[in-house]
């Protein structure tokens, strides 16, 4: 069965260092997202991209952060200088369609970050 | 924005009887509702999902119903096992948008 898949599985970083958070969506699937869970908190939406390009994000996705689908079967989740409160459980997502209608969001396993 | 409470936070019931997870969503514009099981270590995985022109569905020992007027959807897991123990997440969809606005997560045991 196809998946997502996502690297590291967990990365302990300091305070102020660059972190990428790597995902391989499924290939037939248009759609792409980045959601975060804090320990013990709810999953947040951070930011969705379809046509290589933004199409929208949350207020938690500040200039800190970025995304980017390099070459086609990558899409990248970039934190340019890491804060503690950076610290959770990263999850990738695709799915085929962008309508609202049942159309299955797909995740990864998620990518634990811990900032010290 | 939206916003999705879920309750409770825990449930803990005895193998074969009933688990009910509630939730309520504030935006009336949400349309499509569906709720994630997520297991040890894995990413949430789609388990059902319900569309607002419809008041319930079933699939097997699952259901979930919806109250359009309340603004309130639940699930309801009949005849548990213990392989149902995990954290489940309902979620509200907006017709014009794309994203999930995810309730607070329900952690399930089933004792056996």
């Amino acid at each position: 069965e196809p998946e997502v898949t996502q690297t590291p599985s967990h990365q302990v970083t300091q305070m102020g260092q660059e972190v990428i958070l790597r995902c391989v969506p499924i290939s037939n699937h248009l759609y792409f997202y980045w959601y975060r869970q804090i320990l013990g908190q709810k999953v947040e939406f951070l930011v969705s991209f379809y046509n290589n390009e933004i199409s929208e994000k949350s207020e938690i996705f500040d200039d800190q952060f970025s995304v980017e689908r390099p070459d086609g079967s990558n899409f990248t989740l970039k934190i340019r200088s890491t804060k503690l409160e950076d610290s959770a459980m990263y999850f990738c997502a695709s799915k085929t369609s962008g309508t609202s209608g049942r159309t299955e969001l797909f995740f990864g396993e998620g990518s634990r970050l811990t900032v010290l | 924005g939206e916003n999705v409470e879920q309750h409770p936070s825990t449930l803990s019931v005895q193998e074969g009887d009933s688990a009910v997870i509630k939730c309520t969503y504030s935006d009336s514009a949400s349309n499509y509702f569906p709720w994630y099981k997520q297991e040890l270590g894995k990413g949430p995985q789609l388990i059902i999902d319900i569309r607002s022109n419809v008041g319930e569905k079933k699939d097997q020992r699952i259901a979930v119903t919806l109250n359009k007027t309340a603004k309130h959807f639940s699930l309801h897991i009949t005849e548990t096992q213990p392989e149902d123990s995990a954290v489940y997440f309902c979620a509200a969809v907006k017709a014009a948008g794309n994203k999930l606005t995810f309730g607070g997560g329900t952690r399930v045991l089933v004792k056996p």
